[in-house]
């Protein structure tokens, strides 16, 4: 079956750097997405793994390890606005189409 | 440019009752893919549309149906309503073929009660 495991809840304070872990379990593989979403709010993207190594776009970056079925986004200089839902999410097939399939998601409180 | 439109944002309904939610994709894309997302939880694949047609669907009933307009816009209706379908409907339009698949955009969401 499809799995993707993410932690329920993480607290970090403003300044700060938090790692959320992503594990999956799907049929198959093609590609890794992070999304923000903000309570009551559409999910907005984040970043974007499909091979194996860093990606990191300012303050945000994500890594993907496709052999051990594992990511994470690491969150730098922690600000208020930051407290929101990460949700991960895995495209398990590189047919035309982009249904994606989504973890739980990991709420986030950021402290001052 | 306007990013993807979902109309109604809130709808209160009756178990047992049919409902039908519309998505705007947008402007140049051509796929709308429909996602429910129960409070606390992520959001879960419905079904997606391209060229009018399903192409698509996720581990939901019968119940759940769509239509796709030649606009692109796509419409979601939901039959025989439950008190767990209460949730919030996510659309998302995205272009079909596109490799990198990050070029989803999520629309604000309709937030379904049923009581």
């Amino acid at each position: 079956g499809q799995n993707i495991d993410q932690p329920t809840e993480m607290t970090a304070t403003e300044g700060a750097i938090v790692q959320i872990n992503c594990t999956y379990q799907t049929s198959g593989f093609n590609g890794l997405f992070w999304y923000q979403q903000h309570a009551g709010e559409a999910p907005t993207f984040l970043s974007y793994n499909v091979l194996d190594g860093l990606e990191e776009k300012g303050r945000f970056s994500s890594f993907l390890s496709r052999s051990k079925g594992y990511s994470y986004l690491l969150l730098k200089e922690l600000q208020m606005k930051d407290s929101a839902s990460y949700l991960c999410a895995v495209r398990d097939n590189d047919q035309a189409g982009t249904a994606l399939i989504f973890g739980k998601g990991t709420t986030l409180s950021v402290s001052s | 440019d306007a990013g993807v439109t979902q109309s109604p944002t809130h709808l209160i309904k009756t178990r047992g009752q049919q409902v039908t939610l519309r998505c705007s994709p947008k402007s140049g894309h051509d796929t709308v893919s429909w996602y429910q997302q129960a409070l606390g939880q992520g959001p879960q694949f419905i079904f997606q549309y391209y060229e009018e047609e399903e192409r698509q669907r996720g581990n939901f009933p019968d119940r759940f149906s769509g239509h796709q307009f030649p606009n692109y816009s796509s419409e979601l209706n939901v039959n025989a309503l439950l008190l767990g379908d209460s949730a919030l409907y996510l659309c998302a339009s995205s272009l079909w073929g596109d490799s990198r698949g990050y070029e989803q955009y999520f629309g604000p969401g309709t937030r379904l009660t049923v009581t």
